[in-house]
């Protein structure tokens, strides 16, 4: 079992629709939770970050992080053709700089 | 916010030839830069660990004499892929961590985008 699991996709939604993006993970030493958007042919771009459990909201974007369940989410709201990216959960321990990154979820968003 | 600034971002070459890839941190100082590889539609592979005034941590599996990697200052890493072939070819992407976030939170260059001939 990895330890960052991430479905690849793709994941096609029409243009407005809700956006729910998930990664579960196996390592209780977890503390910090990143969502990166990559667009075809750049690096990745942080959208956001969590320490430890809760939720956090950034204009359209809101993240989720459930300790008990080993489960994050990426929630994005009235989704445009713009959000079409490959978004990329990662996630780390804090002790370490590097973090573990899940394979990355291929999203597109259809007019 | 914090930059990191990544060049070239599309490089080409023949086959035999190496080729040296910048990183910068452009507003902040990193005493530990990372290098990524990514293949088309796979996840970021960590390849080594670049360390300001010492040698780089390479991963397992990663040449480090086919993947040199210089750190000489706190702004600027460099990657040299030295007699670079055909699977050599690649998308290779830096990342620093600026310390305005958390310990792991990584920002991450644009990447170069290496085809060998």
């Amino acid at each position: 079992q990895k330890e960052v699991e991430q479905d690849p996709g793709p994941l096609s939604v029409p243009e407005g629709a809700i956006v729910s993006l998930n990664c579960t993970y196996s390592n209780s030493a977890f503390q910090y939770f990143m969502w990166y958007r990559q667009y075809s042919r750049k690096g990745p771009e942080l959208l956001m970050y969590t320490y430890s459990s809760g939720n956090k909201e950034d204009g359209r974007f809101t993240a989720q992080v459930d300790k008990s369940s080993k489960y994050i989410s990426l929630f994005i709201r009235d989704s445009q053709p713009s959000d079409s990216a490959t978004y990329l959960c990662a996630m780390g321990s804090g002790g370490s700089y590097i973090p573990t990154f899940g394979r990355g979820t291929s999203l597109i968003v259809h007019p | 916010g914090a930059v990191v600034s990544q060049h070239p971002s599309w490089v080409i070459c023949k086959s035999g030839t190496s080729v040296k890839i910048e990183c910068r941190s452009l507003d902040f100082q990193a005493t530990t830069m990372f290098w990524y590889r990514q293949f088309p539609k796979q996840s970021l592979m960590l390849m080594a660990t670049s360390n300001e005034g010492s040698k780089a941590t390479y991963e397992q599996g990663v040449e480090k004499d086919k993947f040199l990697i210089n750190h000489a200052s706190l702004t600027l890493s460099t990657l040299t892929v030295t007699s670079a072939h055909p699977e050599d070819s690649s998308f290779y992407i830096c990342s620093a961590n600026p310390g305005t976030s958390g310990a792991n939170v990584l920002t991450f260059g644009a990447g170069s985008r290496l085809t060998v001939l």
